[in-house]
């Protein structure tokens, strides 16, 4: 497994305002992942973060609203930009070594007013 | 959207008893992984299945990779009350490391 932390654990944001999420390893991975989760629901996968390069985003996430870096192979960061109340959700990074067990951090819970 | 069904949504048993649940698709995974998350936690895993047939434990959870590989189950014996939370599914279509993933089961306990 990996230890991962989030920073921050939370933050109350006002709209039209932006968020850096950091995520850090213990450890180098292979792969960092981040999730968005909203109340109640399952996991959404928002984008693979790509050390050195362009993040992979999926369909319904755009890189003007969630840019991404990965400077290196411990380390990552998700902005949320120019921020609207449906941005309101938990927002999970996860890494994996090579397999597909993904290990998650505890979460940043994301409240836009 | 989502392309694995997990049932049931949630379930109230009594400390003491066995629960089951499980996850089905109509397409093939290479893999299923079994999730449990707390409140104000990340998903933490608990099983991950890679062969078909293959049934794994870990302590009173045992999962199964279903042998048509469209299904797992995920099942918890003697219930504690910290079995309490949300177990998510989890599987790999095309080994690319991208997860699809289930709805979830909220477990509740009752007094």
């Amino acid at each position: 497994s990996a230890v991962i932390s989030q920073k921050p654990s939370r933050d109350i944001c006002q709209r039209g305002t932006s968020l850096t999420i950091q995520c850090q390893v213990d450890s180098q991975v292979t792969m960092m992942f981040w999730y968005r989760q909203q109340p109640g629901q399952s996991l959404t996968l928002i984008a693979t973060a790509n050390q050195g390069s362009e993040a992979t985003y999926e369909s319904g996430f755009v890189i003007d609203k969630f840019p991404i870096s990965r400077p290196n192979l411990t380390f990552s960061t998700l902005t949320v930009s120019n921020m609207s109340p449906e941005d309101s959700s938990i927002y999970l990074c996860s890494v994996t070594r090579g397999s597909n067990e993904q290990y998650f951090g505890p979460g940043t819970r994301l409240t836009v007013t | 959207g989502q392309q694995l069904n997990q049932s049931p949504q949630s379930m109230f048993i009594q400390e003491g008893e066995d629960v089951s649940m499980n996850c089905t698709s109509s397409s093939i995974f290479n893999t299923w992984l079994w999730y449990k998350q707390d409140p104000g936690e990340g998903p933490v895993l608990l099983i991950a299945l890679y062969k078909a047939g293959e049934l794994t434990s870990n302590g009173r959870l045992t999962a199964q990779f279903g042998i048509t590989r469209k299904d797992s189950f995920l099942n918890i014996s003697a219930s504690i009350p910290s079995d309490v939370g949300i177990y998510f599914c989890a599987g790999d279509r095309n080994s690319n490391y991208q997860l699809i993933w289930g709805a979830g089961t909220k477990l509740i306990i009752k007094p």
